[in-house]
């Protein structure tokens, strides 16, 4: 069964750096998120991508963070300058056409701590 | 008012009991539901959607009441294996899921 990969699976960082999170979609699939998810508390929505460019983003998705699609099959999420309260489970997801009752596939995430 | 709640649990239940989890959200022009489970520090995973008419996989039942605004999910049978935090997901006019709190269930021995 084709799956939503990541990686990498966990990144430790200074404060301030940027980091660069991966992640490879299903390869038919046409709408792209990323949620991400603070140590015990819920997941949130950031942003989502169709068409190469952003199609819905939250109030969390500001300045410091871009999203890009650099080939055919890679999907990025970066955070310009890190805080340490980007620290969380940041989800890669997605979906076949962005259907209203379609569902989305999550990957297995990459866990960012930011020191 | 937050835009889906859930009752965080935990519940803690015996094996082969049956158990009940509700959810309500407060958007009432969302358009879709789901039940997604999450293991301990891995990612959401699609246990079902939920339709009008209520719909049943196996041992899992879900129902939708839209006039409440009230979306529920029942086990029955409860196996070790559906320990986990059953996520209550939202989908409102857009692409983006809200996703509830999470109802953290412990099936014991």
């Amino acid at each position: 069964e084709p799956e939503v990969t990541q990686t990498p699976s966990h990144q430790v960082t200074q404060m301030g750096q940027e980091v660069i999170l991966r992640c490879v979609p299903i390869s038919n699939h046409l709408y792209f998120y990323w949620y991400r998810q603070i140590l015990g508390q819920k997941v949130e929505f950031l942003v989502s991508f169709y068409n190469n460019e952003i199609s819905e983003k939250s109030e969390i998705f500001d300045d410091q963070f871009s999203v890009e699609r650099p080939d055919g099959s890679n999907f990025t999420l970066k955070i310009r300058s890190t805080k340490l309260e980007d620290s969380a489970m940041y989800f890669c997801a997605s979906s076949p056409t962005g259907g209203s009752q379609e569902t989305q596939y999550f990957g297995p995430g990459t866990r960012l701590l930011v020191l | 008012r937050k835009e889906v709640e859930q009752d965080p649990g935990p519940f803690n239940v015996p094996e082969g009991a049956t158990v009940a989890f509700n959810c309500t959200y407060s958007n009432s022009a969302s358009q879709s539901f789901f039940w997604y489970r999450q293991d301990c520090r891995k990612e959401p995973k699609l246990l079902m959607s939920v339709y009008s008419s209520g719909n049943e996989d196996g041992r899992f039942t879900a129902q939708l009441n839209r006039a409440s605004q009230y979306i529920s999910l029942l086990i029955r049978d409860s196996k070790l294996s559906d320990s986990a935090t059953y996520l209550c997901v939202v989908k409102n006019y857009g692409q983006n899921f809200v996703f509830g709190p999470g109802t953290r269930l412990s099936v014991l021995p």
